[in-house]
């Protein structure tokens, strides 16, 4: 079992619905979770990070943690075409220092 | 505020050759990470430093890899001698000290032959 796992898809979405992605991870010790975007030949960029229970809101983000079922997603709404790229969930995990542990990635394809 | 810097942003060598990347954090950024990118896998960790000290290896994957940051600074990481399995693209990436958000340089596509 990998440690953190996406869903690769691609996923596709028309413009303006909400497009979820989803990330499951192993390690129940992990404390902090975080969600880069990557387009294509680009560098991963932070979207936003979760470390509780629960929802956080930034924009048309949200990123939700469920640590009981090892679950962290995030959530795009008002999806728009320069959404698409490839979205990176990366877990770090207590005790192994400050380095993260990256999923495969989704990659997301928001439809005209 | 200039981001992470990396150099070069491809090479192709042969298999046995050595290859040195660079990678220039933002100024100020004690932190400063490795990761790389096989095709078709996802990114993994391979060292991090704090200053000048590494802090932490535990992701390199073998002694013929070797990452120096010497003054604190910029950082390099040597392949020698590079082999097929290499191949891949290296990320960098810095943070300052108590920071969460690691900033991500546009990589180096490395291809052995």
């Amino acid at each position: 079992q990998k440690e953190v796992e996406q869903n690769s898809g691609p996923l596709s979405v028309p413009e303006g619905a909400i497009a979820s992605l989803n990330c499951t991870y192993s390690d129940r010790g992990s404390q902090s979770f975080f969600w880069y975007r990557q387009y294509s030949g680009k560098s991963p960029e932070l979207i936003m990070f979760i470390y509780s229970n629960g929802d956080k809101e930034d924009g048309r983000f949200t990123a939700q943690l469920n640590k009981a079922s090892q679950y962290v997603s995030l959530l795009i709404r008002d999806s728009q075409p320069s959404d698409s790229a490839t979205y990176l969930c990366a877990v770090r995990r207590r005790n192994y220092g400050q380095n993260f542990v990256f999923g495969p990635g989704t990659r997301l394809s928001v439809l005209p | 505020e200039a981001g992470v810097t990396q150099f070069p942003s491809h090479s192709v060598i042969e298999k046995g050759q050595t290859v040195t990347l660079r990678c220039d954090p933002i100024s100020g950024h004690d932190n400063l990470y490795w990761y790389r990118r096989v095709m078709g896998k996802e990114i993994k960790f391979l060292l991090h430093f704090v200053k000048e000290s590494k802090q932490d290896e535990s992701g390199m994957p073998n002694n013929r890899f070797l990452a120096e940051r010497t003054g604190g600074t910029y950082s390099t990481l040597k392949v020698q001698p590079a082999e097929l399995e290499d191949s891949g693209v290296y990320f960098c990436a810095s943070s300052q000290i108590g920071e969460n958000e690691q900033f991500f340089g546009p990589g180096t596509r490395l291809t052995v032959l």
